[in-house]
């Protein structure tokens, strides 16, 4: 079946623009996970959607970054004003329920890079 | 915070065993130990998870500690395709803490 799909699988942007990247998770998969990775980092969680709950955004970096997550589908992720340090390969995780015994599947990953 | 410890980097001989040690002395009881690896330029795959006894599956075996605070990746016989970063994960609430892993390198 289709996996986890994310576009653009490149952007490129001028510092101090918007953009916003899109995951469509597995079809019936409840939970949803965002993640960047910085070059030869490992990753470093963003946000969880898990059903109709309030999300979790612990892990956004700034008041910059925000996400939503429609008809508990798709999600977009979108950073304002971007800057240098933005530059990443951003993740889309999802997962058949939001319990830690669930394992996830990953987008391909969109890479930003912010000139 | 739930966290990992890994080596930075590995070797192994093609088609001969590999041993991916793990440290999570900080892990609680209701943490599933999770592993996935990261082909180049892709997304991270799943590979196994378990909670306390050994777990066997087509891809690996997963044997974890009496006390829960280590665990070793098992590849039975390490291919090419096998090269890869290696995350051994813990569940922290919502998020799953990756680390930087270990990186394989399969020698031909």
């Amino acid at each position: 079946g289709a996996g986890v799909s994310q576009s653009p699988s490149n952007k490129v942007t001028e510092k101090g623009k918007d953009v916003e990247l899109r995951c469509d998770p597995i079809s019936g998969h409840t939970a949803l996970y965002w993640y960047r990775q910085s070059l030869g980092q490992g990753l470093e969680f963003l946000i969880y959607f898990q059903g109709n709950s309030a999300p979790d955004k612990s892990g956004l970096p700034s008041d910059r970054f925000s996400a939503e997550r429609t008809g508990g589908s798709v999600s977009t992720l979108t950073i304002q004003r971007t800057q240098q340090e933005d530059s990443a390969v951003y993740l889309c995780a999802s997962s058949l329920q939001g319990h830690h015994s669930y394992e996830q599947y990953f987008g391909p990953g969109t890479r930003l890079t912010v000139t | 915070d739930a966290k990992t410890t890994q080596p930075n980097s590995m070797e192994s001989n093609e088609e001969e065993p590999v041993h991916l040690p793990c440290n999570h002395s900080t892990i609680s009881g209701t943490d599933y130990i999770h592993w996935y690896r990261q082909l180049p330029s892709q997304g991270p795959e799943y590979v196994i998870h378990g909670l306390t006894s050994n777990v066997n599956n087509r891809m690996a075996s997963l044997a974890i500690a009496e006390d829960r605070k280590s665990s070793t990746l098992i590849l039975h016989r390490a291919t090419l395709r096998d090269a890869a970063v290696y995350y051994c994960i813990l569940r922290n609430g919502n998020q799953f803490y990756f680390g930087t892993g270990t990186s394989l390198t399969v020698i031909p």
